[in-house]
């Protein structure tokens, strides 16, 4: 099947610094990218649409200078957690849709394994 | 508030046994539903998913799930349960019509003894 792959898988980072993960599509083009955001026995939760080539739609109450998000290519999205505080560690997911076809509506989302961050 | 509830949290079951895993969801119209499965150190893969038609769907390795509008559920099955099978599994729902937004459960972490 299509592999989705994110990195790093796990980061630790101080206060105040920003981290950067990435979300790559490997086998497949996707135009459109998707971010969540998973805490410890809860569920996941819909951060923010990435499309390819404009601007990311996010969420109700994600907060867009914190989370920013870039698509620029149809095989890499990018979520930066800008100064990150301990608050925001959690679980990050992203997905992918093929384009074409095979990615309409009804079409396999293909998800990445998840990225760990711990904000110290 | 539209939501999905997966009442069980975690589950113990036999090799061998059957499972069934709890999924409802609240929602006005029948939504899209799915049943999705997280592994240690892998992304949710997805194991089946419903539309529209026949109720009892097939999905990927030997699960099948039964939707039922009068009670808003999305019932995972598996006849025999295989220690491999130990996972998280996630019920999910769109609720838009066009497979983007979807809203998951809180997950059911199934344990499987030998």
């Amino acid at each position: 099947g299509a592999v989705v792959s994110q990195h790093p898988s796990w980061v630790i980072c101080k206060s105040g610094t920003s981290v950067k993960i990435e979300c790559r599509s490997l086998d497949f083009q996707a135009t459109t990218m998707f971010w969540y955001r998973q805490f410890p026995k809860q569920s996941l939760m819909l951060m923010a649409t990435s499309n390819e080539g404009s601007k990311a739609t996010y969420e109700q109450g994600v907060e867009k200078d914190k989370f920013l998000i870039n698509h620029a290519s149809l095989t890499l999205s990018t979520l930066t957690v800008t100064s990150a505080h301990p608050e925001d560690s959690s679980f990050y997911i992203c997905s992918a849709r093929p384009t074409g076809l095979a990615g309409g509506p009804t079409g396999e989302l293909f998800f990445g394994e998840g990225s760990r961050l711990t904000v110290l | 508030a539209q939501s999905v509830t997966q009442p069980d949290i975690h589950i113990t079951v036999s090799e061998g046994a059957s499972l069934e895993l709890r999924c409802n969801y609240s929602y006005g119209a029948t939504p899209y539903l799915f049943w999705y499965v997280q592994s240690p150190g892998q992304g949710l893969q997805l194991l089946l998913k419903y539309f529209s038609g026949d109720t009892l769907v097939q999905g990927i390795k030997g699960f099948e799930a039964e939707f039922k509008r009068s009670q808003s559920s999305f019932n995972l099955r598996k006849p025999s349960v295989h220690w491999s099978d130990a996972a998280e599994y996630f019920c999910a729902v769109d609720l838009t019509g066009g497979g983007n937004k979807l809203t998951f459960g809180t997950g059911t972490q199934l344990k499987v003894e030998l």
